[in-house]
Protein backbone atom coordinates (compact mmCIF):
# COMPACT_ATOMS: atom_id res chain seq x y z
CA UNK A 1 0.00 0.00 0.00
CA UNK A 2 1.56 3.31 -1.11
CA UNK A 3 1.68 6.20 1.70
CA UNK A 4 2.49 9.72 1.16
CA UNK A 5 3.97 12.41 4.03
CA UNK A 6 3.75 15.74 3.90
CA UNK A 7 6.66 17.89 5.21
CA UNK A 8 8.12 20.93 5.54
CA UNK A 9 8.12 24.63 7.61
CA UNK A 10 5.05 25.05 9.84
CA UNK A 11 5.40 28.71 9.72
CA UNK A 12 6.52 31.11 6.33
CA UNK A 13 6.86 34.67 6.57
CA UNK A 14 4.49 36.72 4.43
CA UNK A 15 6.49 37.33 0.85
CA UNK A 16 8.35 34.34 1.67
CA UNK A 17 8.65 30.72 -0.47
CA UNK A 18 6.54 27.76 1.24
CA UNK A 19 8.17 24.84 0.18
CA UNK A 20 7.19 21.42 0.93
CA UNK A 21 7.90 17.85 0.16
CA UNK A 22 6.13 15.31 0.15
CA UNK A 23 7.62 11.58 0.82
CA UNK A 24 6.42 8.15 -1.59
CA UNK A 25 6.70 5.04 0.71
CA UNK A 26 5.45 1.63 -0.58
CA UNK A 27 5.57 2.46 -4.01
CA UNK A 28 7.26 4.08 -6.88
CA UNK A 29 7.18 7.68 -8.00
CA UNK A 30 8.05 6.31 -11.94
CA UNK A 31 4.21 4.58 -11.96
CA UNK A 32 1.68 5.81 -14.04
CA UNK A 33 0.05 8.55 -11.90
CA UNK A 34 0.05 12.19 -11.58
CA UNK A 35 1.80 13.41 -7.97
CA UNK A 36 -0.94 16.17 -6.84
CA UNK A 37 -0.88 18.92 -4.52
CA UNK A 38 -4.13 20.02 -2.61
CA UNK A 39 -4.70 22.50 0.45
CA UNK A 40 -7.36 23.68 2.66
CA UNK A 41 -7.49 27.24 4.26
CA UNK A 42 -8.96 27.03 7.85
CA UNK A 43 -13.02 26.39 7.72
CA UNK A 44 -12.79 26.43 3.67
CA UNK A 45 -13.56 23.93 1.17
CA UNK A 46 -10.79 22.32 -0.85
CA UNK A 47 -8.56 23.55 -3.74
CA UNK A 48 -6.56 21.88 -6.19
CA UNK A 49 -2.88 23.43 -6.41
CA UNK A 50 -1.16 21.19 -9.13
CA UNK A 51 0.18 17.81 -10.39
CA UNK A 52 3.43 16.49 -11.60
CA UNK A 53 4.15 13.74 -13.61
CA UNK A 54 6.96 11.39 -13.64
CA UNK A 55 8.54 12.99 -16.69
CA UNK A 56 8.60 15.90 -15.35
CA UNK A 57 5.20 17.51 -16.93
CA UNK A 58 3.28 19.61 -14.73
CA UNK A 59 -0.66 21.41 -14.80
CA UNK A 60 -1.16 23.76 -12.41
CA UNK A 61 -4.46 25.63 -10.72
CA UNK A 62 -4.23 28.62 -13.32
CA UNK A 63 -5.13 31.28 -10.52
CA UNK A 64 -1.67 30.17 -8.47
CA UNK A 65 0.16 29.38 -11.62
CA UNK A 66 2.61 32.32 -11.61
CA UNK A 67 3.31 31.22 -8.30
CA UNK A 68 3.77 27.63 -8.20
CA UNK A 69 6.62 25.08 -8.74
CA UNK A 70 6.39 21.28 -8.52
CA UNK A 71 8.92 18.86 -9.33
CA UNK A 72 9.88 15.66 -8.70
CA UNK A 73 13.36 13.82 -7.38
CA UNK A 74 13.76 10.15 -8.65
CA UNK A 75 16.27 9.26 -6.83
CA UNK A 76 14.43 10.08 -3.31
CA UNK A 77 11.03 8.99 -4.52
CA UNK A 78 9.44 12.62 -3.30
CA UNK A 79 8.26 15.55 -5.20
CA UNK A 80 7.70 18.76 -3.90
CA UNK A 81 5.84 22.49 -3.37
CA UNK A 82 7.13 25.55 -3.50
CA UNK A 83 4.71 28.83 -3.58
CA UNK A 84 6.15 32.10 -3.81
CA UNK A 85 5.13 35.22 -2.47
CA UNK A 86 2.59 34.26 -0.11
CA UNK A 87 0.36 35.85 2.41
CA UNK A 88 -2.13 35.34 4.81
CA UNK A 89 -4.55 33.87 1.98
CA UNK A 90 -1.96 30.79 1.52
CA UNK A 91 -2.25 29.92 5.37
CA UNK A 92 -3.84 26.09 4.87
CA UNK A 93 -3.39 22.70 5.23
CA UNK A 94 -1.52 21.26 2.26
CA UNK A 95 -2.27 17.94 1.40
CA UNK A 96 -0.10 15.51 -1.39
CA UNK A 97 -2.24 13.06 -2.90
CA UNK A 98 -2.21 10.27 -6.08
CA UNK A 99 -4.15 11.57 -8.85
CA UNK A 100 -5.22 7.96 -11.03
CA UNK A 101 -5.90 9.11 -14.34
CA UNK A 102 -8.64 6.89 -16.11
CA UNK A 103 -10.25 7.77 -19.73
CA UNK A 104 -13.02 10.05 -18.93
CA UNK A 105 -11.81 10.10 -15.00
CA UNK A 106 -9.53 10.72 -12.68
CA UNK A 107 -9.59 10.27 -8.70
CA UNK A 108 -7.23 10.53 -5.51
CA UNK A 109 -7.00 7.54 -3.92
CA UNK A 110 -3.76 7.86 -1.26
CA UNK A 111 -3.61 11.70 0.55
CA UNK A 112 -1.45 12.35 2.70
CA UNK A 113 -2.38 13.06 6.44
CA UNK A 114 -1.61 16.91 5.44
CA UNK A 115 0.68 19.58 6.99
CA UNK A 116 -0.27 22.92 8.22
CA UNK A 117 1.64 25.74 6.96
CA UNK A 118 0.80 29.20 8.59
CA UNK A 119 2.02 32.29 7.22
CA UNK A 120 2.72 34.94 9.93
CA UNK A 121 5.31 37.57 10.73
CA UNK B 1 -15.99 27.01 -16.83
CA UNK B 2 -14.39 25.28 -14.42
CA UNK B 3 -16.74 25.51 -11.38
CA UNK B 4 -18.11 22.91 -9.68
CA UNK B 5 -21.23 23.73 -7.59
CA UNK B 6 -22.93 21.52 -4.34
CA UNK B 7 -25.41 22.44 -1.97
CA UNK B 8 -23.61 23.87 1.55
CA UNK B 9 -25.76 21.31 3.64
CA UNK B 10 -28.02 19.05 3.84
CA UNK B 11 -29.72 16.65 6.69
CA UNK B 12 -30.71 13.36 6.78
CA UNK B 13 -32.29 10.84 9.55
CA UNK B 14 -30.83 8.06 10.77
CA UNK B 15 -31.61 4.89 8.14
CA UNK B 16 -32.85 7.12 5.50
CA UNK B 17 -31.74 7.97 1.97
CA UNK B 18 -29.86 11.52 1.16
CA UNK B 19 -28.53 12.46 -2.14
CA UNK B 20 -26.08 15.38 -2.44
CA UNK B 21 -25.41 16.58 -6.04
CA UNK B 22 -22.32 18.59 -7.82
CA UNK B 23 -23.10 20.87 -10.70
CA UNK B 24 -20.76 22.17 -13.56
CA UNK B 25 -20.44 21.91 -17.35
CA UNK B 26 -16.88 19.83 -17.01
CA UNK B 27 -18.87 17.12 -15.77
CA UNK B 28 -20.27 16.65 -19.70
CA UNK B 29 -16.85 15.41 -20.38
CA UNK B 30 -15.84 13.95 -17.32
CA UNK B 31 -17.19 11.61 -14.13
CA UNK B 32 -16.89 12.74 -10.90
CA UNK B 33 -14.93 11.62 -7.59
CA UNK B 34 -16.20 11.88 -4.48
CA UNK B 35 -14.37 12.34 -1.28
CA UNK B 36 -15.74 11.91 2.89
CA UNK B 37 -13.87 14.53 4.55
CA UNK B 38 -14.27 14.22 8.58
CA UNK B 39 -13.40 16.69 11.16
CA UNK B 40 -9.05 17.33 10.98
CA UNK B 41 -8.51 14.42 8.63
CA UNK B 42 -7.69 14.00 5.07
CA UNK B 43 -10.73 13.63 2.74
CA UNK B 44 -11.19 9.70 1.92
CA UNK B 45 -11.87 8.78 -1.89
CA UNK B 46 -15.62 7.35 -1.38
CA UNK B 47 -16.79 7.20 -5.11
CA UNK B 48 -15.19 7.21 -8.66
CA UNK B 49 -15.94 6.77 -12.25
CA UNK B 50 -19.29 6.04 -13.23
CA UNK B 51 -20.45 4.26 -9.53
CA UNK B 52 -17.01 2.94 -8.52
CA UNK B 53 -16.30 2.26 -4.64
CA UNK B 54 -12.86 1.65 -2.92
CA UNK B 55 -12.09 -1.18 -1.12
CA UNK B 56 -13.29 -0.79 2.39
CA UNK B 57 -16.56 1.73 1.42
CA UNK B 58 -19.65 0.50 2.48
CA UNK B 59 -21.92 -0.29 -0.54
CA UNK B 60 -24.58 2.22 0.62
CA UNK B 61 -22.49 4.58 -1.13
CA UNK B 62 -23.30 4.92 -4.76
CA UNK B 63 -22.78 7.52 -7.62
CA UNK B 64 -24.54 8.34 -10.55
CA UNK B 65 -24.17 11.36 -13.52
CA UNK B 66 -26.60 12.87 -15.65
CA UNK B 67 -25.75 15.65 -18.26
CA UNK B 68 -23.92 18.33 -15.83
CA UNK B 69 -24.78 17.09 -12.77
CA UNK B 70 -22.94 14.09 -10.60
CA UNK B 71 -24.55 12.96 -7.83
CA UNK B 72 -23.61 11.12 -4.18
CA UNK B 73 -26.63 8.86 -2.76
CA UNK B 74 -26.04 7.25 0.57
CA UNK B 75 -28.99 4.87 1.35
CA UNK B 76 -29.22 3.84 4.83
CA UNK B 77 -27.11 7.16 6.16
CA UNK B 78 -25.45 5.90 9.59
CA UNK B 79 -24.76 8.67 12.24
CA UNK B 80 -20.52 7.51 11.12
CA UNK B 81 -21.47 9.10 7.61
CA UNK B 82 -21.79 12.77 9.12
CA UNK B 83 -19.09 14.70 7.47
CA UNK B 84 -17.90 16.75 4.81
CA UNK B 85 -18.07 15.43 1.31
CA UNK B 86 -16.30 16.86 -2.09
CA UNK B 87 -16.97 16.25 -6.00
CA UNK B 88 -13.67 16.55 -7.87
CA UNK B 89 -13.18 16.11 -11.52
CA UNK B 90 -10.96 17.92 -14.86
CA UNK B 91 -12.31 21.15 -16.11
CA UNK B 92 -12.99 21.35 -19.40
CA UNK B 93 -9.92 21.11 -20.90
CA UNK B 94 -8.84 18.10 -19.08
CA UNK B 95 -5.75 19.52 -17.68
CA UNK B 96 -6.24 21.09 -14.47
CA UNK B 97 -8.48 19.52 -11.52
CA UNK B 98 -11.07 21.11 -9.42
CA UNK B 99 -13.27 20.82 -6.25
CA UNK B 100 -16.30 21.42 -5.43
CA UNK B 101 -17.62 23.43 -2.97
CA UNK B 102 -18.98 21.38 -0.39
CA UNK B 103 -21.66 19.57 1.57
CA UNK B 104 -21.90 18.97 5.20
CA UNK B 105 -24.16 16.15 5.86
CA UNK B 106 -25.74 15.84 8.55
CA UNK B 107 -27.03 12.48 10.36
CA UNK B 108 -30.53 13.11 12.28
Amino acid sequence: QVQLQESGPGLVKPSGTLSLTCAVSGGSISSSNWWSWIRQPPGKGLEWIGEIYHSGSTNYNPSLKSRVTISVDKSKNQFSLKLSSVTAADTAVYYCAITTPYYYYYYMDVWGKGTTVTVSS
Amino acid sequence: SSELTQDPAVSVALGQTVRITCQGDSLRSYYASWYQQKPGQAPVLVIYGKNNRPSGIPDRFSGSSSGNTASLTITGAQAEDEADYYCNSRDSSGNHGVFGTGTKVTVL
